[in-house]
């Protein structure tokens, strides 16, 4: 139980184009969805703090009108890397922290498998 | 503000030997503890969690206790396989903080046979 899907898993776009990466929580309601970024070798980057129904949380730094999140229901949420640049590829990763109930604590986070963004 | 440090790699061990990899953390409230795996090209998976002090999490032959008087979490396996390469971080979650996690830089781990 508790999947967190990304898709696409990998994409390669030109730069000067959109893409959009979709995070679905597969078995599970999630309020609450983050967005990181991970450099090669490096540590994970919260980009992003994404609650259903409301206006997405970004971090420090993270230009939120190159970076759309939208959270529209309790299991699915977008980001969208807004004409993209070559220092915007990188993995994004998703995760989402369910509703607490069903035996599942209410502060774990579940991570999708990662998007890899080249742009050329 | 909340931080994890964690040892930095690389790690390179022969297989069957012990693997320590070291992790500390700092919090003001009291937080939960984590480490995830992450094989290539691959998201995150969780490992093992403690979410009190004295907890000891366990999976696949992992261990790590949450020691609230050194503030550590380290990852400890017995023997090591050629498929327990991967990186490991070092996480943590606290209430206080709107659960929000912060992350250790990763160890990267490989097992030679």
């Amino acid at each position: 139980g508790a999947v967190v899907s990304q898709h696409p898993s990998w994409v390669i776009c030109k730069s000067g184009t959109s893409v959009k990466i979709e995070c679905r929580s597969l078995d599970f309601q999630a309020t609450t969805m983050f967005w990181y970024r991970q450099f090669p070798k490096q540590s994970l980057m919260l980009m992003a703090t994404s609650n259903e129904g409301s206006k997405a949380t970004y971090e420090q730094g993270v230009e939120k009108d190159k970076f759309l999140i939208n959270h529209a229901s309790l299991t699915l949420s977008t980001l969208t890397v807004t004409s993209a640049h070559p220092e915007d590829s990188s993995f994004y990763i998703c995760s989402a922290r369910v509703i607490g109930t069903s035996g599942r604590t209410n502060y774990e986070q579940y991570f999708g498998p990662g998007t890899r963004l080249t742009v050329t | 503000g909340d931080s994890v440090t964690q040892m930095e790699g690389p790690v390179t061990l022969s297989e069957e030997a012990f693997l320590t990899i070291n992790c500390t953390y700092t919090a003001t409230g009291y937080p939960s503890l984590f480490w995830y795996v992450q094989y290539p090209g691959e998201g995150l998976q969780l490992l093992l969690k403690a979410t009190k002090a004295d907890d000891k999490g366990s999976n696949k032959g992992f261990e790590a206790t949450y020691r609230k008087e050194t503030t550590s979490f380290h990852l400890e396996k017995g023997s090591v396989q050629v498929s327990d390469s991967a990186v490991y971080f070092c996480a943590l979650s606290a209430s206080n903080t709107g659960n929000q996690f912060y992350f250790g830089t990763g160890t990267s781990l490989t097992v030679i046979p």
